[in-house]
């Protein structure tokens, strides 16, 4: 069956980045893309980005351009999301999620979520 | 403030039907498919909808979407109280890449 399971919680200072992490089982990993989506305690969904697994290209939010790298070590089925200088507003639970492997479509298959919190 | 726009709250007596409308632009759902997710408190949404009015396997076919020009309905007969979630909306944009709405959160009373 498909799975997607992410690292742990983690806390961060202001300023700082988190690396997490996204290991997927029970399909082709290179036959799929990999989205991020994040959600503020008590708001919506936030699409962050995709990162396709056949060739690596991405797409980024305009909102995370720069701050935001989406990696693939497709040896292990795993996806990496780095999210640099975080503020305040960057605690959340994200969300790695099996995307389409050309461009991003639909959200098949969903991690189990990360909560970061920022703070000092 | 999302780009699709979707009432925050809707409710409905078990037994009753109830729709989520989810409007947006040309950019977006007159141009692109449109994908609902199912979120329970406190776990990750799950896919409800995908392109336009595809269900995932699992899915009952109380739930359907219509779409028109720029907006979709997502559609729910027979309410249960296992259908008491948020629903949130979700298209392509052409400038924005992914989309998604603000999301309702349905009561079943």
């Amino acid at each position: 069956q498909v799975q997607l399971v992410q690292s742990g919680a983690e806390v961060k200072k202001p300023g700082a980045s988190v690396t997490v992490s996204c290991k997927t089982s029970g399909y082709s990993f290179t036959d799929y893309g990999i989205s991020w989506v994040r959600q503020a305690p008590g708001q919506g969904l936030e699409w962050m980005g995709w990162i396709s697994g056949y060739n690596g290209n991405s797409d980024y939010a305009q909102k995370f351009q720069g701050s935001v790298t989406m990696t693939l070590d497709t040896s292990t089925s795993t996806a990496f999301m780095e999210v640099r200088s975080l503020r305040s507003d960057d605690t959340a639970v994200y969300y790695c999620t099996r995307d389409e492997v050309y461009v991003p479509g639909y959200f098949d298959y969903w991690g189990q979520g990360t909560l970061v919190t920022v703070s000092s | 403030q999302s780009v699709l726009t979707q009432p925050p709250s809707v409710s409905a007596a078990p037994g009753h039907n109830v729709t989520i409308s989810c409007s947006g632009s040309s950019s977006n759902i007159g141009n692109s498919y449109v994908s609902w997710y199912q979120q329970f408190p406190g776990t990750a949404p799950r896919l409800l909808i995908y392109d336009n009015n595809k269900r995932p396997s699992g899915i009952p076919d109380r739930f359907s979407v219509s779409k028109s020009d720029t907006s979709a309905t997502l559609a729910i007969t027979g309410l249960q109280t296992g259908d008491e979630a948020d629903y949130y909306c979700e298209a392509r944009d052409n400038s924005l890449s992914v989309v998604f709405g603000g999301g309702t959160k349905l009561t079943v009373l």
